[in-house]
């Protein structure tokens, strides 16, 4: 079975600061791969996603992920946190080729940005 | 707009009674999925449907019902069964080819 792990639970990174978010996957093949934000109360809003195309994935809000196949790795990087980006972040996989067509997703990060 | 809406957006039950959450999608998409979410845990499948009138256990199906009559409805019910069935529960549906999953803004179910 398909498993997420995002490192750390909670991240705090002071405003204009490079924010880091790890996720490592584990699987045979390459999976599509999803970052998702989440703020108190809402739904999941899509960052950005990898599906075997470019490995530098742009999302919205100035956000990228890098897929390294050889680490088994998706981390999100922003140049510079905004106050604005404080809200927990999920790492999810899709093996929808191999059958089970559902989002398994990691246990989260809360990112802080502190003044 | 196309969109999930899941209601009631908060809903408080008393211990004992089932309880039915709405999840209605205007998509067009064939699979739907609910999520179970709480704190320190991120999301955990309850059940998915990748087509009408059939749908499959996740990892913790123990105490919920679905029912997928209609394509754009898949209503999950939390039974009398579910031992802590207080959390935040998320409705998904996505398109054929796993590349593309949007999400409802939640239900919060309280019970007391």
């Amino acid at each position: 079975a398909q498993s997420v792990t995002q490192l750390g639970s909670h991240v705090s990174v002071s405003e204009g600061a490079l924010v880091l978010l790890r996720c490592n996957y584990s699987s045979s093949v390459p999976p599509y791969l999803f970052w998702y934000v989440q703020y108190p109360n809402q739904g999941l809003q899509l960052l950005l996603k990898y599906t075997s195309a470019a490995t530098l994935v742009k999302g919205i809000n100035g956000f990228e992920a890098e897929f390294k196949k050889s680490e088994t790795s998706f981390h999100l990087t922003k140049p510079s946190a905004h106050m604005s980006d404080a809200a927990e972040y999920f790492c999810a996989v899709s093996d929808w080729d191999t059958g089970r067509r559902a989002l398994t997703f990691g246990s989260g990060t809360r990112l802080q940005v502190q003044p | 707009d196309g969109g999930i809406t899941q209601s009631p957006k908060y809903l408080f039950r008393k211990e004992g009674q089932n309880v039915t959450l709405s999840c209605e999608q205007n998509l067009n998409h064939d699979a739907m999925y609910w999520y179970r979410q709480d704190p320190g845990q991120g999301l955990r499948l309850i059940y998915y449907s990748q087509i009408v009138n059939d749908f499959q256990k996740g990892d913790i199906a123990e105490g919920y019902s679905v029912s997928r009559e209609k394509k754009e409805s898949f209503p999950l019910t939390v039974t009398s069964a579910q031992k802590n069935p207080t959390a935040f529960y998320l409705c998904a549906s996505s398109s054929t080819g796993g590349d593309g999953y949007t999400f409802g803004s939640g239900t919060r179910l309280t019970v007391v």
